[in-house]
């Protein structure tokens, strides 16, 4: 699997935007960029994947770059409870069927 | 559902003895992960099931470790004998067809 580069911490102002990057400039065609995060002392959460095209849920946005090679988490409203770690993994789904997590992003939120 | 439910919450146990960690999955998901969590090394992915068949257990630290999966609803995380080093939050998560993650609240070790 390709590897993926997030900077160690981010800080963030409450009811703001929290945008997480993520450089997977090694990427391949059949890998999927997911994203997760865990809350302290808990376990990890799914919040989104995508392939290609940008993707929405409730939770937040993905936006992939048209070259694939970095991607963006968005949360669009901040709040206190969205402080974690968040977690940037490729994974090519039909050969590979593990999920290796890296150090991630630390996002503090702020008030 | 209730979500994959670990057991116990947290164990204490003496160097030498066996610990065995239990993890319930998700019904209808097929396929199983159990990591470990320690500040120094953070996640790391232990070994995976398919079907209840063990896939890749390329991340078990040694011989000490075992796991097994009898049935599609219940999964074991072995370790005998136990040593203070592997003292850290191991955690069991379930998925369909390898898609999203569910993971469990995971169990609390320390090896005295």
């Amino acid at each position: 699997d390709a590897k993926t580069t997030q900077p160690p911490s981010m800080d963030c102002a409450e009811g703001r935007a929290a945008n997480l990057p993520c450089n997977h400039s090694t990427i391949s065609g059949n890998e999927y960029v997911y994203w997760y995060r865990q809350i302290h002392s808990q376990g990890p959460q799914y919040i989104i994947h995508g392939l290609k095209n940008n993707e929405t849920n409730e939770m937040a946005s993905l936006i992939i770059t048209e070259d694939r090679k970095s991607s963006t988490l968005i949360l669009p409203h901040a709040t206190l409870r969205d402080t974690a770690v968040y977690y940037c993994i490729v994974k090519y789904v039909h050969n590979n069927n593990d999920m290796r997590f890296g150090a991630g992003t630390r996002l503090t939120v702020k008030p | 559902d209730a979500g994959v439910i670990q057991s116990p919450r947290h164990e204490v146990t003496e160097m030498g003895q066996e610990v065995t960690l239990r993890c319930k999955p998700i019904s209808g998901h097929d396929y199983l992960f159990w990591y470990r969590q320690t500040m120094m090394r953070g996640l790391e992915l232990l070994i995976y099931f398919n079907n209840n068949v063990p896939i890749d257990d390329s991340g078990m630290p040694e011989d000490r470790f075992s796991a097994k999966m009898p049935n599609a609803s219940f999964s074991t995380l072995k370790i005998q004998p136990s040593e203070p080093r592997d003292s850290a939050v191991y955690f069991c998560a379930s998925s369909f067809t390898s898609e999203k993650l569910f993971f469990g609240s995971g169990t609390q070790l320390s090896v005295l």
